[in-house]
């Protein structure tokens, strides 16, 4: 069975750095890309970022660009988001997801939420 | 980048009728689209992909069609575990990948 667990969220003050993991299990992690999506209160899902498989490849919008770090870990199947310089409106809960063979996101996970606010 | 227009906003609907979703490109995106099921407190989740195809462990309730800019989700018979936001999704020209506002179907 896939599974994608979230872990890092909290509440932090404008400005400062938050960092978090997502964990995978059920499938060969090192094979395919995964994204960050986010839902902020009362609102719909904003994609956040993409890392292709083997981490080389790297995309952002520009709501987070410069601010925000995608990584991975294949050695542990693990995915990260850094997240630098929050503002108010990063508030929201963040879900990882991993991309289908047809660049679907196939399966996600429960979310963490992030709570920005001074 | 292109913009997807989901319609209605919201959907109130009985169990056991027929709802109809449409989601709107902004340019061609061929049969690049995707729809998801979003309930509160739970991971959204794939229903349809390339426009017509249904993911693993979906009802055949649930089917859409839809290619260049127009798209549809239809489900044919609406259970009580259906009601839910619907999101569409385009991978035709990304980055960045991006989602419809949503369409919130509703008990009537």
């Amino acid at each position: 069975e896939v599974k994608l667990v979230e872990s890092g969220g909290g509440l932090v003050q404008p400005g400062q750095s938050l960092r978090l993991s997502c964990v995978a299990s059920g499938f060969t992690f090192s094979t395919f890309e995964m994204h960050w999506v986010r839902q902020a209160p009362g609102k719909g899902l904003e994609w956040v970022s993409y890392i292709s498989a083997r981490g080389d490849i790297k995309y952002y919008p520009d709501s987070v660009k410069g601010r925000f770090t995608i990584s991975r870990d294949n050695a542990k199947n693990s995915l990260s988001l850094q997240m630098d310089s929050l503002r108010a409106e990063d508030t929201a809960i963040y879900y990882c997801a991993r991309e289908g063979l047809t660049s679907e996101l196939d399966h996600w996970g429960q979310g963490t939420l992030v709570t920005v606010s001074s | 980048e292109i913009v997807l227009t989901q319609s209605p906003a919201t959907l109130s609907l009985s169990p056991g009728e027929r709802a109809t979703l449409s989601c709107r490109a902004s340019q061609n995106i061929g049969t690049f689209l995707a729809w998801y099921q979003h309930k509160p407190g739970h991971a959204p989740r794939l229903l349809i992909y390339d426009a017509t195809i249904r993911a693993t462990g979906i009802p055949a309730r649930f089917s859409g069609s839809g290619s260049g800019t127009d798209f549809t989700l239809t489900i044919s018979s609406l259970e009580p575990e259906d009601f839910a936001v619907y999101y569409c999704q385009q991978r035709g020209d990304w980055p960045p990948y991006t989602f419809g506002q949503g369409t919130k179907l509703e008990i009537k």
